[in-house]
């Protein structure tokens, strides 16, 4: 079975602070996403990384970044947390798209920044 | 372009009764379509998906979708809902060469005792 691991269920931040999430996924899968879940506004793609080292903006990169130093690894960046990033974080990865294949979530990261 | 439009946003049912939950999606290629279920704070599960074998797809906790060309819907339904049935689900469609996911906005399904 396909395992997204999470680093923290449940993070409590500050204004300002720069703050890094951790996904890391064990089936060796070239693609890697993370999404911020919100009522009423669904799932929302902030970055995705189609190799080590590779990344492409989603629908909506301001105020994050991302690493992907080593393929089962990918981490997500606030560069100076905010209130309005506030919310649950979904990390997923997947085989290439070409084999129809689907995503497999962590168990996400309720973040709250004071 | 593709979209996916789940046509209700919330869902009740008594517990032993039917369940359907709506997706239609706009695609300009073949898709591949998933469900998924979401239970409070946690993880999206893949319930089942479709990649252009079986129209008739089964899945897992007794769950199946019908992929329907002519209408563009990709149907969720039991036969009999149970209570751990409760939860948020998502359809979601994908196409080859587009290396993105378009996820539904998400049925709440209720279930009653």
């Amino acid at each position: 079975d396909v395992k997204v691991t999470q680093s923290s269920r449940y993070l409590v931040k500050r204004t300002g602070e720069k703050v890094f999430l951790e996904c890391v996924q064990d089936m060796d899968h070239e693609n890697m996403f993370w999404y911020r879940q919100d009522p009423g506004l669904g799932l929302r793609l902030i970055y995705f990384s189609y190799d080590v080292k590779m990344k492409e903006k989603g629908d909506i990169p301001e105020g994050y970044s991302v690493s992907r130093e080593k393929k089962e690894r990918f981490s997500l960046i606030l560069e100076s947390a905010s209130t309005n990033q506030t919310s649950m974080y979904l990390c997923a990865s997947s085989s290439p798209l070409g084999d129809s294949q689907p995503q497999h979530f962590g168990d996400g990261t309720r973040l709250s920044i004071l | 372009a593709q979209s996916v439009t789940q046509l209700d946003s919330h869902v009740s049912v008594s517990e032993g009764t039917p369940v359907l939950l709506r997706c239609n999606y706009s695609s300009s290629y073949s898709p591949s379509l998933f469900w998924y279920v979401q239970h409070p704070n946690k993880g999206l599960q893949l319930l089942l998906k479709y990649t252009s074998a079986a129209t008739l797809v089964k899945g897992i906790n007794g769950f199946e979708a019908e992929f329907k060309k002519s209408e563009t819907s990709f149907h969720l339904t039991k036969p009999s809902a149970h209570m751990s049935d409760a939860a948020e689900y998502f359809c979601v469609v994908s196409v080859y060469n587009f290396n993105k996911f378009y996820f539904g906005s998400g049925t709440k399904l209720n279930v009653k005792p």
